[in-house]
Protein backbone atom coordinates (compact mmCIF):
# COMPACT_ATOMS: atom_id res chain seq x y z
CA UNK A 1 0.00 0.00 0.00
CA UNK A 2 1.73 3.56 -1.41
CA UNK A 3 -1.13 5.58 0.35
CA UNK A 4 -0.47 7.94 3.73
CA UNK A 5 -0.03 5.99 6.89
CA UNK A 6 -0.43 6.66 10.33
CA UNK A 7 0.12 5.13 13.62
CA UNK A 8 -1.52 4.17 16.17
CA UNK A 9 -4.84 4.13 14.73
CA UNK A 10 -6.20 4.72 18.13
CA UNK A 11 -5.42 6.19 20.85
CA UNK A 12 -6.85 5.98 24.59
CA UNK A 13 -4.84 7.98 27.52
CA UNK A 14 -5.56 9.95 30.41
CA UNK A 15 -5.90 13.35 30.97
CA UNK A 16 -2.17 15.02 31.36
CA UNK A 17 -0.44 12.43 29.87
CA UNK A 18 1.68 13.35 26.06
CA UNK A 19 0.56 11.20 23.13
CA UNK A 20 2.84 10.96 19.97
CA UNK A 21 1.10 9.88 16.68
CA UNK A 22 3.50 9.62 13.31
CA UNK A 23 2.50 10.12 9.70
CA UNK A 24 4.11 8.89 6.79
CA UNK A 25 3.81 10.03 3.62
CA UNK A 26 3.56 9.06 -0.11
CA UNK A 27 6.95 8.57 -1.01
CA UNK A 28 8.08 11.78 -2.84
CA UNK A 29 5.02 14.31 -1.63
CA UNK A 30 7.03 16.96 -0.47
CA UNK A 31 4.11 18.58 1.55
CA UNK A 32 2.51 17.40 4.35
CA UNK A 33 -0.46 18.65 6.39
CA UNK A 34 -1.71 17.54 10.00
CA UNK A 35 -6.06 18.56 10.97
CA UNK A 36 -7.68 17.83 13.45
CA UNK A 37 -11.73 16.90 12.76
CA UNK A 38 -14.45 16.86 15.79
CA UNK A 39 -17.39 14.76 15.66
CA UNK A 40 -20.02 16.63 13.37
CA UNK A 41 -17.29 19.19 11.73
CA UNK A 42 -15.08 18.62 8.69
CA UNK A 43 -11.00 18.28 8.84
CA UNK A 44 -9.69 21.53 10.61
CA UNK A 45 -6.22 22.72 9.68
CA UNK A 46 -3.33 22.24 12.74
CA UNK A 47 0.30 22.82 10.53
CA UNK A 48 1.93 22.35 7.02
CA UNK A 49 5.78 21.36 6.35
CA UNK A 50 7.38 21.64 2.99
CA UNK A 51 9.97 19.38 3.17
CA UNK A 52 11.09 19.70 6.31
CA UNK A 53 10.08 23.35 7.15
CA UNK A 54 7.34 23.77 8.81
CA UNK A 55 5.68 26.93 7.03
CA UNK A 56 2.48 27.61 8.88
CA UNK A 57 0.89 26.88 12.08
CA UNK A 58 -3.18 27.69 12.74
CA UNK A 59 -4.38 29.07 16.15
CA UNK A 60 -5.30 25.84 16.63
CA UNK A 61 -1.94 24.64 17.64
CA UNK A 62 -1.46 25.78 21.56
CA UNK A 63 1.48 25.37 23.26
CA UNK A 64 1.18 22.07 23.62
CA UNK A 65 1.25 20.98 20.57
CA UNK A 66 4.71 20.28 18.25
CA UNK A 67 4.83 18.89 15.23
CA UNK A 68 8.29 17.63 13.45
CA UNK A 69 9.50 16.50 9.94
CA UNK A 70 13.11 15.94 10.59
CA UNK A 71 14.57 14.49 7.19
CA UNK A 72 11.40 15.79 5.30
CA UNK A 73 9.85 12.19 5.44
CA UNK A 74 7.62 11.07 8.03
CA UNK A 75 5.76 13.60 10.68
CA UNK A 76 4.60 13.26 14.09
CA UNK A 77 2.64 15.23 16.04
CA UNK A 78 3.39 15.86 20.08
CA UNK A 79 0.35 16.83 22.53
CA UNK A 80 1.61 17.38 26.19
CA UNK A 81 -0.43 17.16 29.29
CA UNK A 82 -3.64 16.06 27.18
CA UNK A 83 -6.79 17.75 28.34
CA UNK A 84 -10.59 15.80 26.77
CA UNK A 85 -10.74 18.76 24.44
CA UNK A 86 -8.10 17.51 22.72
CA UNK A 87 -10.35 14.32 21.94
CA UNK A 88 -10.29 13.99 18.07
CA UNK A 89 -9.36 12.22 14.97
CA UNK A 90 -6.03 13.27 13.46
CA UNK A 91 -5.53 13.76 9.82
CA UNK A 92 -2.34 13.30 8.22
CA UNK A 93 -2.25 14.44 4.21
CA UNK A 94 0.59 14.76 1.58
CA UNK A 95 1.01 16.42 -1.77
CA UNK A 96 3.33 15.85 -4.39
CA UNK A 97 5.60 18.58 -5.25
CA UNK A 98 4.52 18.20 -9.13
CA UNK A 99 1.11 19.36 -8.49
CA UNK A 100 -0.37 22.61 -6.90
CA UNK A 101 -0.98 22.13 -2.94
CA UNK A 102 -4.63 21.50 -3.15
CA UNK A 103 -5.07 17.96 -4.46
CA UNK A 104 -4.44 16.70 -0.71
CA UNK A 105 -4.30 12.36 -0.04
CA UNK A 106 -5.10 11.88 3.23
CA UNK A 107 -4.42 9.30 5.89
CA UNK A 108 -6.87 7.03 7.88
CA UNK A 109 -6.01 8.80 10.92
CA UNK A 110 -5.83 8.84 14.52
CA UNK A 111 -8.43 8.55 17.01
CA UNK A 112 -7.52 9.96 20.13
CA UNK A 113 -9.51 9.34 23.11
CA UNK A 114 -8.83 11.28 26.62
CA UNK A 115 -10.40 10.37 29.71
CA UNK B 1 -17.07 32.31 11.34
CA UNK B 2 -17.37 29.19 8.82
CA UNK B 3 -16.33 30.24 5.81
CA UNK B 4 -17.35 27.30 4.01
CA UNK B 5 -21.05 26.05 4.73
CA UNK B 6 -22.48 23.15 3.92
CA UNK B 7 -26.26 23.58 4.86
CA UNK B 8 -27.90 19.96 4.02
CA UNK B 9 -26.28 17.59 6.82
CA UNK B 10 -27.56 14.59 5.24
CA UNK B 11 -29.31 13.71 1.76
CA UNK B 12 -31.49 10.53 0.65
CA UNK B 13 -31.74 9.39 -3.27
CA UNK B 14 -33.26 6.79 -4.69
CA UNK B 15 -30.36 4.74 -6.71
CA UNK B 16 -30.46 5.72 -10.21
CA UNK B 17 -30.94 9.69 -10.16
CA UNK B 18 -29.18 12.27 -9.62
CA UNK B 19 -27.60 14.02 -5.97
CA UNK B 20 -26.78 17.52 -5.54
CA UNK B 21 -24.68 18.19 -3.28
CA UNK B 22 -24.46 21.92 -2.35
CA UNK B 23 -21.57 24.38 -1.00
CA UNK B 24 -21.68 28.12 0.54
CA UNK B 25 -18.39 30.05 0.77
CA UNK B 26 -17.72 33.45 2.15
CA UNK B 27 -14.08 34.01 1.30
CA UNK B 28 -14.04 35.83 -1.78
CA UNK B 29 -10.46 35.46 -1.68
CA UNK B 30 -10.81 31.64 -2.54
CA UNK B 31 -9.83 30.50 -5.69
CA UNK B 32 -9.43 26.55 -5.80
CA UNK B 33 -12.46 24.22 -4.44
CA UNK B 34 -12.44 20.50 -4.28
CA UNK B 35 -14.90 17.67 -2.77
CA UNK B 36 -13.83 14.92 -1.09
CA UNK B 37 -15.79 11.88 0.02
CA UNK B 38 -15.23 9.90 3.15
CA UNK B 39 -16.45 6.52 4.01
CA UNK B 40 -16.40 5.50 7.90
CA UNK B 41 -13.03 4.95 9.29
CA UNK B 42 -11.20 6.26 6.68
CA UNK B 43 -9.34 8.89 5.72
CA UNK B 44 -11.04 11.59 3.25
CA UNK B 45 -10.90 10.76 -0.30
CA UNK B 46 -9.78 13.38 -3.14
CA UNK B 47 -13.33 13.34 -5.80
CA UNK B 48 -12.74 16.50 -8.05
CA UNK B 49 -11.84 20.01 -7.95
CA UNK B 50 -12.75 23.42 -9.69
CA UNK B 51 -10.46 26.57 -10.38
CA UNK B 52 -12.15 29.88 -9.87
CA UNK B 53 -11.66 30.31 -13.54
CA UNK B 54 -14.19 28.01 -14.52
CA UNK B 55 -17.81 27.41 -14.01
CA UNK B 56 -18.02 23.92 -14.69
CA UNK B 57 -15.73 20.84 -14.23
CA UNK B 58 -16.86 16.71 -14.96
CA UNK B 59 -15.56 13.53 -14.68
CA UNK B 60 -17.08 10.80 -15.28
CA UNK B 61 -20.61 10.73 -13.10
CA UNK B 62 -19.34 13.47 -11.06
CA UNK B 63 -19.57 17.13 -12.54
CA UNK B 64 -19.06 20.37 -10.36
CA UNK B 65 -20.32 23.96 -11.03
CA UNK B 66 -19.19 27.29 -9.17
CA UNK B 67 -21.19 30.17 -9.39
CA UNK B 68 -19.11 32.83 -8.63
CA UNK B 69 -21.23 35.51 -8.27
CA UNK B 70 -23.35 33.78 -5.75
CA UNK B 71 -20.23 32.44 -3.72
CA UNK B 72 -22.00 28.45 -4.68
CA UNK B 73 -20.78 25.74 -5.65
CA UNK B 74 -22.24 22.03 -6.12
CA UNK B 75 -21.28 18.71 -6.62
CA UNK B 76 -23.85 16.40 -9.35
CA UNK B 77 -23.86 12.94 -9.30
CA UNK B 78 -25.74 11.09 -11.93
CA UNK B 79 -26.35 8.24 -11.79
CA UNK B 80 -26.54 8.10 -8.11
CA UNK B 81 -25.08 4.30 -6.98
CA UNK B 82 -24.92 2.97 -3.51
CA UNK B 83 -21.36 2.55 -3.13
CA UNK B 84 -21.89 6.50 -3.73
CA UNK B 85 -23.75 6.57 0.36
CA UNK B 86 -20.65 8.51 2.36
CA UNK B 87 -19.86 11.93 3.86
CA UNK B 88 -18.91 14.29 1.44
CA UNK B 89 -17.19 17.39 2.33
CA UNK B 90 -16.90 21.18 0.55
CA UNK B 91 -13.25 22.62 0.68
CA UNK B 92 -11.74 25.80 -0.93
CA UNK B 93 -8.30 27.41 -0.76
CA UNK B 94 -7.33 30.76 -1.21
CA UNK B 95 -4.85 32.66 -3.02
CA UNK B 96 -1.93 31.67 -2.32
CA UNK B 97 -1.97 27.83 -1.68
CA UNK B 98 -3.39 28.36 1.36
CA UNK B 99 -4.15 25.55 3.28
CA UNK B 100 -7.53 23.64 2.61
CA UNK B 101 -10.69 25.30 4.73
CA UNK B 102 -13.78 22.27 4.57
CA UNK B 103 -17.36 22.50 5.13
CA UNK B 104 -18.71 20.68 7.93
CA UNK B 105 -19.79 17.77 5.60
CA UNK B 106 -22.86 16.31 3.89
CA UNK B 107 -23.99 12.59 4.60
CA UNK B 108 -25.44 10.96 1.63
CA UNK B 109 -27.22 8.05 1.45
CA UNK B 110 -28.09 6.23 -1.74
CA UNK B 111 -31.16 3.92 -1.34
CA UNK B 112 -31.21 1.21 -3.40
Amino acid sequence: DTGVSQNPRHKITKRGQNVTFRCDPISEHNRLYWYRQTLGQGPEFLTYFQNEAQLEKSRLLSDRFSAERPKGSFSTLEIQRTEQGDSAMYLCASSPRTAGPYEQYFGPGTRLTVT
Amino acid sequence: DQQVKQNSPSLSVQEGRISILNCDYTNSMFDYFLWYKKYPAEGPTFLISISSIKDKNEDGRFTVFLNKSAKHLSLHIVPSQPGDSAVYFCAASAVGNTPLVFGKGTRLSVIA
